[in-house]
């Protein structure tokens, strides 16, 4: 059975570094073809691709924020961590990791973790 | 990347088949076959759905269906039920190595 669980600060400052943690279970992240991604959504708006790692430590990043994020995974803790700097209010969202089991299609995540929120405010 | 257009609201009866439409680009939906698509119920894990643009995980109801022409994907909701009231994204593979969402879909059951 397969389960992720997001974890990290509830509360940051704009400016800081947000790290947030997803550990998981079930599932190897050094077997060949697995991935484990990042996903947001902000208060009642739509899903966002931010990130994804693959078992080979195969990093791809969203375009639009690849400047901000760093994706990595601790394969023995059966974790992968995801910061983003310099945080800004409109970065207040709910954010998801999922897990990917097809490393040619990365928008196929088909285990989620139930995300964690996390607002940005002075 | 810019997201996927989906409409905002689609609508039906119970027992009525509607359809949710993902338009994106020849560099997404309309480049690949690796077009997904979520349930998702406020304050739960969104589900997936529909993976490959016409592929049911297991366990997923025969009523969902999926396909695309072009640059459009569709998602078909077929005998529709109560429990299928919840938001709807696309999701799609792209030129640049990443993923892409769609703008959201509400399923309103009449």
């Amino acid at each position: 059975q397969i389960t992720l669980k997001e974890s990290g600060p509830a509360l940051v400052k704009p400016t800081q570094t947000l790290t947030l943690t997803c550990s998981f279970s079930g599932f190897s992240l050094s077997t060949s073809g697995v991935g484990v991604g990042w996903i947001r959504q902000p208060p009642g708006k739509a899903l966002e691709w931010l990130a994804v790692i693959y078992w080979d430590d195969d990093k791809n990043y969203s375009p639009s924020l690849k400047s901000r994020l760093t994706i990595t995974k601790d394969t023995s803790k059966n974790q992968v961590v995801l910061t983003m700097t310099n945080m800004d209010p409109v970065d207040t969202a709910t954010y998801y990791c999922a897990h990917l089991n097809d490393y040619y299609d990365n928008s196929r995540f088909d285990y989620w973790g139930q995300g964690t929120l996390v607002t940005v405010s002075s | 990347q810019s997201a996927l257009t989906q409409p905002a609201s689609v609508s039906g009866s119970p027992g009525q088949s509607i359809t949710i439409s993902c338009t994106g680009t020849s560099s997404d939906v309309g480049g690949y076959n690796y077009v997904s698509w979520y349930q998702h119920h406020p304050g739960k894990a969104p589900k997936l759905m529909i993976y490959e643009v016409s592929d049911r995980p297991s366990g997923v109801s025969n009523r969902f269906s999926g396909s695309k022409s072009g640059n459009t994907a569709s998602l078909t909701i077929s005998g529709l039920q109560a429990e299928d009231e919840a938001d709807y994204y696309c999701s799609s593979y792209t030129s640049s190595n990443t993923g892409v969402f769609g703008t959201g879909t509400k399923v309103t059951v009449l």
